[in-house]
């Protein structure tokens, strides 16, 4: 069974980067798209970007100038940074894996494997 | 972007009880339409992708149905394990989105 794992600091400073590692076992991250999905406390979920295995990514464009995922297949982790931090961006942050289901029409992406998430605060 | 919008917002009902959320997109989705459960201090988990496929594990008293904007997740028969918030997400177009959530709550 698949398992996902965050690791990173739990406590950034305004205006430096949050960095985030997802590792994953009881499977491998080939041939998947992997995510990261963010929640504010008491709030709802957002969408921050997803990276397939091969390297290509998608970022949410209210990110997209601070954002980017890497992926290195030989550890099995994907990784998340995100710059110039406020204190907009505490939340639990997790990383899911995003099987793409194909219909006649297209792919639709869901998240069908999530890590425990891990709580990001930004203060000074 | 497409905005997701549930009804209710929160919803009081029993065990045994029939209980259906609505999700309303702002524009068509065709059906990539998830939903997941969420219990306090734990990740999301998938119920229904593809608007009406049932996750394998996931009980049958869950159910989605809908196509287009309007969609609906039914629970026919709640049992005290599926008091939970529970959101719908669109994966029509990026950004994907999410609803605001539907917190079910005994009665």
């Amino acid at each position: 069974q698949v398992q996902l794992q965050e690791s990173g600091p739990g406590l950034v400073k305004p205006s430096e980067t949050l960095s985030l590692t997802c590792t994953l076992s009881g499977g491998s991250i080939s041939s998947y798209y992997w995510s990261w999905i963010r929640q504010p406390p008491g709030k709802g979920l957002e969408w921050i970007a997803h990276i397939y295995y091969s390297g290509s990514t998608n970022y949410n464009p209210s990110l997209k100038s601070r954002v980017s995922m890497s992926v290195d297949t030989s550890k099995n982790q994907f990784s998340l940074k995100l710059s110039s931090v406020t204190a907009a961006d505490t939340a639990v942050y997790y990383c899911a894996r995003t099987p793409a289901y194909y219909d006649t029409t297209g792919y639709n992406y869901y998240f069908d494997s999530w890590g425990q998430g891990t709580l990001v605060s930004v203060s000074s | 972007d497409i905005q997701m919008t549930q009804s209710p917002s929160s919803l009081s009902a029993s065990v045994g009880d029939r209980v259906t959320i609505t999700c309303r997109a702002s524009q068509t989705t065709s059906g990539y339409l998830n939903w997941y459960q969420q219990k306090p201090g734990k990740a999301p988990k998938l119920l229904i992708y593809a608007a009406s496929s049932l996750q394998s594990g996931v009980p049958s008293r869950f159910s989605g149905s809908g196509s287009g904007t309007d969609f609906t997740l039914t629970i026919s028969s709640l049992q005290p394990e599926d008091f939970a918030t529970y959101y719908c997400q669109q994966s029509y177009s990026t950004p994907y989105t999410f609803g605001q959530g539907t917190k079910l709550e005994i009665k």
